[in-house]
């Protein structure tokens, strides 16, 4: 079964608009950990965010914000004021923390954001 | 600041061949991983290990061979290419222990190409 879905393939938008990533998750452990990364066009994969799920504040870095909702298992990213640069894949993640599972991450399918000009 | 160094960038094989992806962190990591990213898809685990002489099975190890000599050093070894091979290998490392876990560093990729 996937454990992290990214149900939007796709987001298009043009430069300044707001645009949110959607990611629900499936654990049954008590203890993990959910994390974000970028894919930008050059290939490389960036760390983003990681979040336990002890910590359910929400978190602002900058133009990036994160939405961690225990309650429906979902931790979405919001990019306010897209840029062009922005233009990537983002994957979301899951890191379940039972020791059998040896902090393997399990990866979302990915959405492509592309910003226009 | 060399982080996760992954060689070769690119290679192309022919169907049969083998070859062996090379991968080094120089943080001390313990743990190391290595995913394949097919394309549109996310990433999924082939192997990794959580210590020099420890490895064990992803989501996907068919056709993939480990090991793990060294803190440092986790190659890839493929036996006998294969064109669903074809794909973009990521190697990762990190630091786990009990009650931390850190994120996953990165190396650059290298393509794959079966032909």
């Amino acid at each position: 079964a996937q454990k992290v879905t990214q149900a939007q393939t796709e987001i298009s938008v043009v430069e300044k608009e707001d645009v949110t990533l959607d990611c629900v998750y499936e654990t049954r452990d008590t203890t993990y950990y959910l994390f974000w990364y970028k894919q930008p066009p050059s290939g490389e994969l960036v760390f983003l965010i990681r979040r336990n799920s002890f910590d359910e504040q929400n978190e602002i870095s900058g133009r990036y914000s994160w939405n961690f909702q225990k309650s429906t298992s979902s931790f979405n990213f919001t990019i306010t004021a897209s840029q062009v640069v922005d233009s990537a894949v983002y994957f979301c993640a899951l890191s379940e923390s039972e020791p059998q599972n040896d902090y393997k991450l399990s990866f979302g399918a990915g959405t492509t954001v592309t910003v226009r000009a | 600041n060399a982080g996760v160094t992954q060689t070769p960038k690119f290679r192309i094989l022919k169907i049969g061949q083998s070859m062996t992806l090379q991968c080094a962190q120089d943080m001390n990591h313990n743990y190391m991983y290595w995913y394949r990213q097919d394309p549109g898809m996310g990433l999924k685990l082939i192997y990794y290990s959580v210590g020099a002489g420890i490895t064990d099975k992803g989501e996907v190890p068919n056709g993939y061979n480990v090991s793990r000599s060294t803190t440092e050093d986790f190659p890839l070894r493929l036996e006998l290419a294969a064109p669903s091979q074809t794909s973009v290998y990521f190697c990762a490392s990190s630091y786990s222990g009990t009650g931390r876990n850190q994120p996953q560093h990165f190396g650059d990729g290298t393509r794959l190409s079966i032909l």
